[in-house]
């Protein structure tokens, strides 16, 4: 029953690496999310995709990137890891079609940036 | 302001009690209101949504949308210790969704 999987659950990187999450969805959704997730401010978002090749940055874009090169897969890529980008990442993949939603998030990405 | 406020708890029950979870936005433009559960370690997982106002019912949870007062809620009937989670309520426009910071709550056997 596997819908939305990410490379790592947890991931331990040093200060100015470049660093690649991985998000494959099975559901043929259009539109896919990268989230941050941390305590007492929800989940952010970091950056979207509705379409394969194309993006939109979302309310926190900065020291991050994104690929979508095939429907199935969205990258989410910090070009030069920093102590800050310590946080929870969560992808997801939604569809609204004929007035019914759904989503489904992974299991999310345990990032630590020492 | 947020554009989503939503108490962050914790809170705590006993088992059986009516659990009520509510969020307040600004963004009158909002079509869709979803409420997420997560689980510790886990993903948010979907639990129901509604389409502009009114009330959603789905076994023992009901969800309220009050688009008047820019205010939802999440009610849940017979609390169980498996009900245990963060609650995160979350509100769509075209493709732009805000979350709520999620609220936590236990309920004690």
């Amino acid at each position: 029953d596997v819908k939305v999987t990410q490379s790592s659950r947890y991931l331990v990187k040093r200060t100015g690496e470049k660093v690649f999450l991985e998000c494959v969805q099975d559901m043929d959704h259009e539109n896919m999310f990268w989230y941050r997730q941390d305590p007492g401010l929800g989940l952010r978002l970091i950056y979207f995709s509705y379409d394969v090749k194309m993006k939109e940055k979302g309310d926190i874009p900065e020291g991050y990137s994104v690929s979508r090169e095939k429907k199935e897969r969205f990258s989410l890529i910090l070009e030069s890891a920093s102590t800050n980008q310590t946080s929870m990442y969560l992808c997801a993949s939604s569809a609204l079609t004929g007035g019914s939603y759904e989503q489904y998030f992974g299991p999310g990405t345990r990032l630590t940036v020492t | 302001q947020k554009e989503v406020e939503q108490d962050p708890g914790p809170l705590s029950v006993p088992e059986g009690a009516i659990v009520s979870l509510n969020c307040t936005y600004s963004n009158s433009a909002f079509q869709y209101f979803m409420w997420y559960r997560q689980y510790s370690r886990k993903g948010p997982e979907l639990l129901m949504y509604t389409y502009s106002s009114g009330n959603k019912e789905d076994g023992r949870f009901t969800a309220q949308v009050d688009k008047s007062s820019k205010y939802i809620s999440l009610f849940i009937r017979d609390s169980q210790p498996s009900d245990s989670a963060t609650y995160l309520c979350a509100m769509l426009n075209n493709n732009d969704m805000r979350f709520g910071a999620g609220t936590r709550l236990t309920v004690k056997p």
